[in-house]
């Protein structure tokens, strides 16, 4: 099967500038994920979708993140503007299973690497 | 709020060596468990999961994963490495009930010398 498609795969910009990433889950998963990795660290969960709405989004920084995931399928993460710390790997990962009880696991794309200088 | 530690950033073995991951998670609840494994140039991937029944999962790669409910514990363990092991591997842990965030630990990093 397909996997998770991200783009692009490599980003350098300027801080105070904005950009935009682009991830394609697996066909028929629900649940979409943003995280970002920095350097040396796990990966931290940003947003967390439900098809199309929104399940947990407390450590998007909302000043300057914003995701949307319109219609239930792929989604777009954008920051604006861009900070050095911003400088990162982000994630995104997908997942079949809409239940409550249990969470099966989360399917990774390649991530977007993000250099703000 | 949930968290999880790994405890070695870094790990060196010899090819045939045993490894032992430390991960101790915090939450008091239902947790769902899983070892993550990033080899390099590679996206993450599923290594093993833990959700309930016997405390001793087996994976792929011949790795293994016992939960300690008590010590809030989930070890990954292989009993001789390769040199394809070499990777970084991360522990995460969803709440068993709703929700269902995945938080994951800094990670470890193992380079097996050949």
């Amino acid at each position: 099967e397909a996997g998770v498609a991200q783009s692009p795969r490599y980003k350098i910009i300027e801080k105070r500038q904005s950009v935009a990433f682009w991830c394609n889950p697996i066909s028929g998963h629900a649940t979409l994920y943003w995280y970002q990795q920095i350097l040396g660290q796990g990966p931290k969960l940003l947003i967390q979708f439900q098809n199309n709405g929104v399940v947990d989004d407390s450590q998007l920084p909302k000043d300057r993140f914003s995701a949307e995931r319109l219609k239930g399928v792929d989604s777009t993460l954008k920051i604006q503007p861009a900070k050095l710390e911003d400088s990162a790997v982000y994630l995104c990962a997908s997942s079949p299973y809409r239940g409550i009880a249990t969470n099966e696991k989360l399917f990774f794309g390649s991530g977007t690497q993000l250099s703000v200088l | 709020a949930q968290s999880v530690s790994q405890h070695n950033h870094h790990v060196i073995l010899s090819e045939a060596a045993s490894l032992e991951l430390g991960c101790n998670y915090s939450y008091g609840g239902t947790v769902n468990l899983f070892w993550y494994v990033q080899y390099p140039g590679q996206h993450l991937q599923l290594l093993l999961k833990y959700f309930s029944g016997d405390p001793l999962v087996k994976g792929i790669k011949g790795f293994e994963a016992e939960f300690i409910k008590s010590k809030f514990s989930f070890n990954l363990r292989k009993p001789s490495v390769q040199w394809s092991d070499t990777a970084e591997y991360f522990c995460a842990v969803n709440e068993g009930t709703g929700g269902f965030k995945t938080i994951f630990g800094a990670g470890t990093r193992l380079f097996v010398k050949a």
